[in-house]
């Protein structure tokens, strides 16, 4: 496998249901993304993981809970969300989001329903 | 904070005819620029970026743009476009002010390329 893999493409879940999302990424990067994406709305940053420790957190609510294991692993663990959580989840790699010009490599993204 | 505005949310154009999506932020001492491809169901790619040098950045598929620091703008183009071309685009720039080069991320330009 190469690139940033991202499981399940396509997730429907109730609001008092508890999922998790997972992104696995084979490039040997150091930093890892999650992006929120909405209709016509700007990618939203949601968390970003440099060498395993989170270094930002954009106000995001708490029922969105990150998780980075290792540099090759993250999640986003979710629980109560809202319908208005309903969106398309991207998550991203890059070597290191403190180097000069580094670009961000997609996953798939997964697709979420709140029903 | 950095800003990006994608002044077209959508750009109908017939195959074969030029094409140019408009991307304008704020400005900044030093900043890099990206432009990435979001064909349907499908995560981000980078076509191309801007960290110095020549104004004039050529990517993937036959795009390129121009990096234009007096009017802050960072225009795509492409001279024939194909149906293929069809999809959403993002401009997105980072500010290494802020100790990071996270970038931010425009609002995106549908590209319908029409036969």
């Amino acid at each position: 496998e190469t690139g940033v893999t991202q499981t399940p493409r396509h997730l429907v879940m109730g609001m008092t249901n508890k999922k998790s999302l997972k992104c696995e990424q084979h490039l040997g990067h150091n930093a890892m993304y999650w992006y929120k994406q909405s209709a016509k709305k700007p990618l939203e940053l949601m968390f970003v993981y440099s060498l395993e420790e989170r270094v930002e957190n954009n106000s995001v609510p708490s029922r969105f809970s990150p998780e980075c294991p290792n540099s090759s692993h993250l999640f986003l663990h979710l629980h109560t969300l809202q319908p208005e959580d309903s969106a398309l989840y991207l998550c991203a790699s890059s070597q290191d989001e403190r180097v000069r010009g580094t670009e961000a490599f997609f996953g798939q993204g997964t697709r979420l329903t709140v029903v | 904070a950095q800003s990006v505005t994608q002044l077209d949310s959508q750009v109908p154009v017939f195959e074969e005819a030029p094409v140019e999506l408009r991307c304008n932020y704020s400005s900044s001492v030093s900043v890099y620029l990206f432009w990435y491809v979001q064909y349907p169901n499908q995560g981000l790619q980078l076509l191309l970026k801007y960290l110095s040098g020549s104004t004039l950045v050529k990517g993937i598929n036959g795009f390129e743009a121009e990096f234009n620091k007096s009017q802050t703008s960072f225009h795509l183009r492409k001279p024939s476009v194909h149906i293929s071309d069809t999809a959403e685009y993002f401009c997105a720039v980072s500010d290494p002010a802020g100790g990071s080069y996270i970038p931010t991320f425009g609002r995106g330009t549908s590209l319908i390329v029409h036969p």
